[in-house]
């Protein structure tokens, strides 16, 4: 069965420091993997997604992940963050369903990030 | 619009009551999931529509629970003999047919049953 894991509920960070957020997966095949973000009172917004290829990934605000298969991981980092990146990040898994196409997504439970200024 | 769009935005109802959660995709879109999305559970699955294909309703916590899309493009979540164990964010998103761009995710519905 497909899961999820993201480590760390609540990350707190300076403004202009470096993050990386954790993200380990369950799979028996070759995952599809995406990063979701969050902020109050918001749908999920797209970050960034790995299919197949280059192993890091770049997505948007900056957003950058790597995928290691060797540790069944896909962290999401960014070198220096922004107040406005204070939101609720998801790590998320996809097998594709029926007809050649992505199914369902799998998410991790979420990680909190709050940026102190 | 250009996203997904999700009504009402906000709905409060009294336990027993039945809701409607509607739903409109990205045009073009051919995939439809409804998720939903509560403290204590996290993001769940509920059900996914792909064209012209039986839905994928293994996410559906009971038979109070039904999805129908008309006209492959908007949905409608139905939810009968609402209790409070209902109350969360509904979340809507669609994807393209192979789905190869992700999914695109609504503002939601919140739910509380009162």
């Amino acid at each position: 069965a497909q899961s999820v894991t993201q480590p760390d509920i609540h990350i707190t960070v300076s403004e202009g420091a470096s993050l990386e957020l954790r993200c380990n997966y369950s799979y028996g095949a070759t995952p599809y993997l995406f990063w979701y973000v969050q902020s109050p009172g918001q749908g999920l917004q797209l970050l960034l997604k790995y299919f197949s290829g280059d192993t890091l990934v770049q997505g948007i605000k900056g957003f950058e992940a790597e995928f290691k298969r060797s540790q069944s991981s896909f962290n999401l980092r960014k070198p220096s963050v922004h107040w406005s990146d204070a939101a609720e990040y998801f790590c998320a898994v996809a097998r594709f369903g029926g007809g050649s196409t992505l199914g369902r997504l799998y998410f991790g439970r979420g990680t909190q990030l709050t940026v102190w200024p | 619009g250009a996203g997904v769009s999700q009504s009402p935005s906000n709905k409060v109802t009294e336990k027993g009551k039945d809701v409607e959660l509607r739903c409109d995709p990205i045009s073009g879109h051919t995939a439809l999931y409804w998720y939903r999305q509560s403290l204590g559970q996290g993001l769940e699955f509920l059900i996914y529509f792909q064209g012209n294909s039986a839905p994928d309703k293994s996410g559906l916590p009971s038979d109070r629970f039904s999805a129908e899309r008309t006209g492959g493009s908007v949905s409608t979540l139905t939810i009968q003999r609402t209790q409070q164990e209902d109350s969360a964010v509904y979340l809507c998103a669609s994807s393209s047919e192979r789905g190869m761009m992700g999914q695109y995710f609504g503002p939601g519905t919140r739910l509380t049953v009162t």
